[in-house]
């Protein structure tokens, strides 16, 4: 595609309740990362591919979030049994090359859980 | 641990003013650098991108400059214009951390016509 699509682009989700949030890399970007970030602050790390592996998932904050991307180009950031805490804007990234490649975004994420 | 931080914080400007926004890092094993702009409720928009061989990168009226010996990049404005209004991020790829780029918390910037 043309660019990093995602969606949906708000979800309002009662605590307690999984949401999944999808990515859609540019064509042929090997790199995908997932980014949250929260209001007046910079992204921060969440978990990284290249093609269908999911090299780093440091940045995860609980078990709570699991992210998978089976065949290498759409990604899906679950969470399950979401807390207030959750509450966030969350930013999907994809990398043409490893390293050296610039990294372009899409609109973002934004969670809400009441 | 890679520490990005950005200053200003907060920036307000004259329309048609040259500015210069900041950004530190405290490990200078990087492989590059990047800078964003974040419009409210959007994604980021990628301006510019430095490799760590690379000294400065140019596009239009903006230049942004990389000292990795210092750990500092700059992101110059020329001739600011009231469009330019947005939040301004620096990423940096660091060869320490896998292939996660930290990001700056972002320098809000307000041009006044």
């Amino acid at each position: 595609g043309a660019g990093v699509s995602q969606s949906p682009r708000y979800k309002v989700a009662k605590r307690g309740q999984d949401v999944a949030l999808r990515c859609d890399p540019i064509s042929g970007h090997v790199s995908l990362f997932w980014y949250q970030q929260a209001l007046g602050q910079g992204p921060e790390f969440l978990t990284y591919f290249q093609n269908e592996a999911q090299l780093d998932k440091s940045g995860l904050p609980s078990d709570r979030f699991f992210a998978e991307r089976p065949e290498g180009s759409v990604s899906t950031l679950k969470i399950q049994r979401t807390q207030q805490e959750d509450s966030a804007v969350y930013l999907c990234a994809s990398q043409r090359v490893r390293s050296t490649g610039e990294l372009f975004f899409g609109e973002g994420s934004r969670l809400t859980v009441l | 641990k890679q520490e990005v931080t950005q200053i200003p914080a907060a920036l307000s400007v004259p329309e048609g003013e040259n500015l210069v926004l900041n950004c530190s890092f405290t490990d200078s094993a990087i492989y590059n650098l990047q800078w964003f702009r974040q419009d409210p409720g959007k994604g980021l928009t990628s301006l510019l991108l430095i490799q760590s061989s690379q000294r400065e990168q140019t596009s239009g009226r903006l230049n942004a400059s990389l000292d990795k010996s210092s750990g500092r990049s700059t992101l110059y404005i020329a001739a600011s214009q009231p469009g330019d209004s947005a939040t301004y991020l620096c990423a940096v790829g660091s060869l320490d951390y896998g292939q996660n780029f930290v990001f700056g918390p972002g320098t809000r910037l307000s041009v006044l016509p």
